[in-house]
């Protein structure tokens, strides 16, 4: 079974600056796979970025990176240049092995502010 | 609009009525899920299906709750005799079987049961 922690429930940022947020994760799986989602307040889940167990180097997307690191089981989302449009919920997923559904963790809820 | 549709979108019935939710997954998309999201609380797993195979229906809440696709195609969810406790948004999610099956959310079916 998988398990996603996420501690924060709820972080500030400046706009224009750079924020991290925390996702730790369990799993007895050899391969898996992490992902980060937005929720604005409308409700829909917005897919973020993917990282791959195996990968060797951190996901980039645009604005978004994954620090991720396989030893402390930490899949960390930092947005670089924060704007007010990321104001919104942020949620870690996983899925094991065989592309079982994810498993979402409890979110964090991001404010920035101008 | 090429994404996950859903609807009805917003729902409110009285306590005891049956509801059917129906999911439009992406058209080449052979996966389909369903997931439950109550305030404050990241998306709960319910069912899945590859095609028309229902590949996981354990964590269906209880016997109220069945989900069918008949075709491979949409997908509907339904309750039958609906609590106060169902109250929740109900989200579609499709994803392609293959690469890092990234999942595609739809903007979810709100319930209120009064």
């Amino acid at each position: 079974a998988q398990k996603i922690t996420q501690t924060q429930p709820g972080m500030f940022v400046q706009e224009k600056e750079a924020v991290t947020l925390d996702c730790t994760y369990d799993t007895s799986d050899p391969s898996y796979g992490l992902f980060w989602y937005k929720q604005p307040s409308s409700g829909e889940m917005i897919f973020l970025i993917y990282q791959g167990s195996y990968d060797q180097q951190n996901a980039t997307e645009g604005r978004y990176s994954l620090n991720f690191q396989k030893a402390r089981k930490s899949a960390n989302l930092v947005i670089s240049a924060s704007q007010l449009g990321d104001s919104a919920m942020y949620f870690c997923a996983m899925r094991g092995l065989g592309n079982t559904p994810l498993v979402f963790g409890k979110g964090t809820r991001l404010s920035v502010i101008a | 609009d090429t994404g996950v549709s859903q609807n009805p979108r917003h729902k409110i019935t009285k306590r005891g009525q049956n509801v059917t939710f129906r999911c439009d997954p992406i058209s080449e998309h052979n996966r389909l899920y369903w997931y439950r999201q109550t305030l404050g609380q990241g998306p709960e797993f319910l069912t899945y299906f590859q095609n028309e195979a229902q590949l996981e229906k354990s964590r269906l809440l209880s016997d109220r709750f069945s989900a069918e696709r008949p075709k491979g195609s949409f997908s509907t969810l339904e309750i039958q005799r609906t609590e106060q406790g169902d109250s929740a948004m109900y989200l579609c999610a499709s994803s392609l079987n293959r690469g890092n099956n990234t999942i595609y959310f739809g903007e979810g079916s709100w319930l209120t049961v009064v």
